[in-house]
């Protein structure tokens, strides 16, 4: 079975300042990692996913995050933040081949003006 | 545009009530899923269907069912709704390997 933990549950931070969600996993076979965002009062939408390849994955927005096998940790990082990023961001780890996707906690990001 | 599209944005029942939840996808995916959204616990599985007629059970499926009579439809069931059942609820929908889901707007269904 797999598990996702996001650690912080919530992440205040000021507008143009950089911020790093993290998110770690645990998988007996090698896997697939997604960032989802979910705006208030809207359903989650993706940000960004690792398949394959490059380790390190950008979204159109600016965010970016790098699938670290060693230390098994898909972190979301952005250097500079706006008030409209302002969201619940969620990890989520599929195994390869298989059909079921495990979601972490989420993270509630809020920029300060 | 892909689009999944959820029966009702918000609803009322009250216990004991039949409770029906629809889901539609148009993106001809062969994956749907129901979730649940609580607070501090983020997204749980209910059931999920990779098939027409073909479903199995989430993390979570005590008092719940599920129906998929057609690829594109996926409806969630509560028999006897529940206090504890006040949630949010997601659906998505995936393709059969390796995909990302697509999410609907979810419904928050709230049992007095």
């Amino acid at each position: 079975a797999q598990s996702v933990t996001q650690l912080d549950s919530q992440v205040p931070v000021f507008e143009e300042a950089p911020v790093e969600l993290r998110c770690n996993y645990s998988s007996s076979v090698s896997v697939y990692l997604f960032w989802y965002v979910q705006y208030p009062n809207q359903g989650l939408q993706l940000l960004l996913k690792y398949l394959s390849g490059s380790t390190l994955v950008e979204s159109i927005n600016g965010f970016e995050a790098e699938f670290n096998k060693s230390q098994t940790s898909f972190h979301l990082r952005k250097p500079s933040v706006h008030i409209s990023d302002t969201a619940e961001y969620f990890c989520a780890v599929l195994p390869r081949g298989y059909q079921k996707v495990t979601f972490g906690t989420g993270t509630k990001l809020q920029v300060i003006p | 545009d892909v689009k999944v599209t959820q029966s009702s944005r918000y609803l009322v029942k009250r216990t004991g009530e039949k409770v029906f939840l629809e889901c539609v996808q148009d993106m001809d995916h062969e994956n749907m899923f129901w979730y649940r959204q609580d607070p501090g616990l983020g997204l749980r599985l209910i059931y999920f269907s990779y098939d027409v007629k073909m479903k199995e059970k989430g993390d979570i499926p005590e008092g719940y069912s599920v129906s998929r009579e057609k690829k594109e439809r996926f409806s969630l069931i509560l028999e006897s709704a529940s206090t504890n059942q006040t949630s949010m609820y997601l659906c998505a929908s995936a393709p059969r390997f390796g995909g990302e889901q697509y999410f609907g707007p979810g419904t928050r269904l709230t049992v007095t």
